[in-house]
């Protein structure tokens, strides 16, 4: 079974710009999480979507949002880029949502690089 | 506040030798504790995931342990290998809103 696929695996955009990140699942998972990874704080909570809906969020501006599609693929967006954007941004996937403590696969990740 | 706190920061030991990370948690109420393993430039791959009634859980030469009453678990390896040096993370499930709290990991270096 392919595992959590993340794409592009590097990007390198301006202040100002937004970006668009993609998460495949693995194949049968409806819920996906992402994450955004940095060497001050850590990995850090963005959201959870189950079924095409937001069932958590964490604490970040209304500058990340996120979407999930009908086979469960998920796109993020960061809008307004800011310098402190720059980070490893981590998709997850598991078969449910976080209520059973499912186990959770991550994908390699996205660098995103904002100059 | 809903914290995790990982230490020591970073260890440094010799191949072959056992060592024992730690990881302190002020989740309320807690659901799981998992550790992850994460390779330099890798997303973190799970060793195990423990739910309050479990003490113990072993994972190959990986082993965790868990006390709900301190709040405290640790990861003990065993023999350590050289692919053994990686980021290690500690995340609790918990909280209000059910929310994964990370702390910062443990960088371990297994050296020949």
């Amino acid at each position: 079974k392919a595992g959590v696929t993340q794409t592009p695996r590097y990007l390198i955009k301006t202040r100002g710009q937004q970006v668009t990140l993609s998460c495949s699942p693995i194949s049968g998972h409806r819920s996906v999480s992402w994450y955004q990874q940095t060497p001050g704080q850590g990995l850090q909570f963005l959201f959870e979507y189950f079924s095409e809906t937001q069932r958590n969020k964490g604490n970040f501006p209304g500058r990340f949002s996120g979407r999930q599609f009908s086979n469960s693929r998920s796109e993020m967006n960061v809008s307004t880029l800011e310098l402190g954007d720059s980070a490893l941004y981590l998709c997850a996937s598991s078969l449910e949502n976080w209520v059973r403590s499912y186990e959770q696969y991550f994908g390699p990740g996205t660098r995103l690089t904002v100059t | 506040k809903n914290q995790v706190e990982q230490s020591p920061q970073s260890l440094i030991i010799l191949e072959g030798k056992n060592c024992t990370l730690q990881c302190n948690y002020t989740v309320s109420p807690f659901s799981n504790l998992r550790w992850y393993k994460q390779d330099t430039g890798r997303g973190p791959v799970s060793l195990t995931i423990m739910t309050f009634s479990e003490n113990t859980k072993s994972n190959g030469r990986y082993t965790a342990t868990l006390d709900a009453d301190t709040k405290q678990s640790s990861l003990h390896i065993t023999a350590s290998q050289l692919s053994d040096s990686a980021s290690y993370i500690c995340v609790v499930r918990g909280g209000s809103q059910g929310n994964l709290i990370f702390g910062k990991g443990t960088k371990l270096s297994v050296k020949p």
